[in-house]
């Protein structure tokens, strides 16, 4: 079992569109999670942090579900500009990436 | 605001050579960390680095890599006899100390090297 898994995707979507994002990790000591953003041929950025009682920035939703080592990432209202890949990572010592899920956000 | 910095963002060499990746990271944080990205695939832990040492490594940091701090600024990665399939993007980052490491990572643009 992969240490962190992600949805597969592609994930393709119009504007506007709600999408959601899931990704699992094997390890119960994981003691941080986030969502990172990486466009194409460019470095990770944090997205947002994953804290236990959910969190909401702008049109984004992170939750945390510790009992199921699952997290997920909901994105409301896309843009043209939300078109990227999302990696989850989870840190327990180290952090470790999910494959990514990209999404293309169409007209 | 403060931000990695990694040199050279492109590098060539022949099958064999040895490479040295650049970084410079956030100037308060004492955590560093080597990733590396093959195009088109996923992100990959190399090392971390605390303290003047190794705190943990993964099964692709050979003994064919290396990682200094050789100054109070440049932290490096070094590949001694480059092989075709360390063609990737390696990204440099960094984080907070203590309390205020919640293990979230600032990345470098990334170096690219490309072995032929």
């Amino acid at each position: 079992r992969k240490e962190v898994e992600q949805d597969p995707g592609p994930f393709n979507v119009p504007e506007g569109a709600t999408v959601a994002f899931n990704c699992t990790y094997s390890n119960s000591a994981s003691q941080s999670f986030f969502w990172y953003r990486q466009d194409c041929r460019k470095e990770p950025k944090l997205l947002m942090s994953v804290y236990s009682s959910g969190n909401e920035d702008g049109r984004f939703t992170a939750q945390l579900n510790r009992a199921s080592q699952y997290i997920s990432l909901l994105i409301r209202d896309s843009k043209l500009s939300d078109s990227a890949t999302y990696l989850c990572v989870v840190h327990a010592g180290k952090s470790t990436f999910g494959d990514g899920t990209t999404l293309t956000v169409k007209p | 605001e403060p931000e990695v910095t990694q040199t050279p963002s492109h590098q060539v060499t022949q099958m064999g050579q040895e490479v040295i990746l650049r970084c410079v990271p956030i100037s308060n944080h004492l955590y560093f960390y080597w990733y590396r990205q093959i195009l088109g695939q996923k992100v990959e832990f190399l090392v971390s680095f605390y303290n003047n040492e190794i705190s943990e490594k993964s099964e692709i940091f050979d003994d064919q890599f290396s990682v200094e701090r050789p100054d109070g600024s440049n932290f490096t990665l070094k590949i001694r006899s480059t092989k075709l399939e360390d063609s990737a993007m390696y990204f440099c980052a960094s984080s907070a100390q203590g309390v205020k490491n919640t293990g979230e990572l600032f990345f470098g643009e990334g170096s690219r090297l490309t072995v032929l």
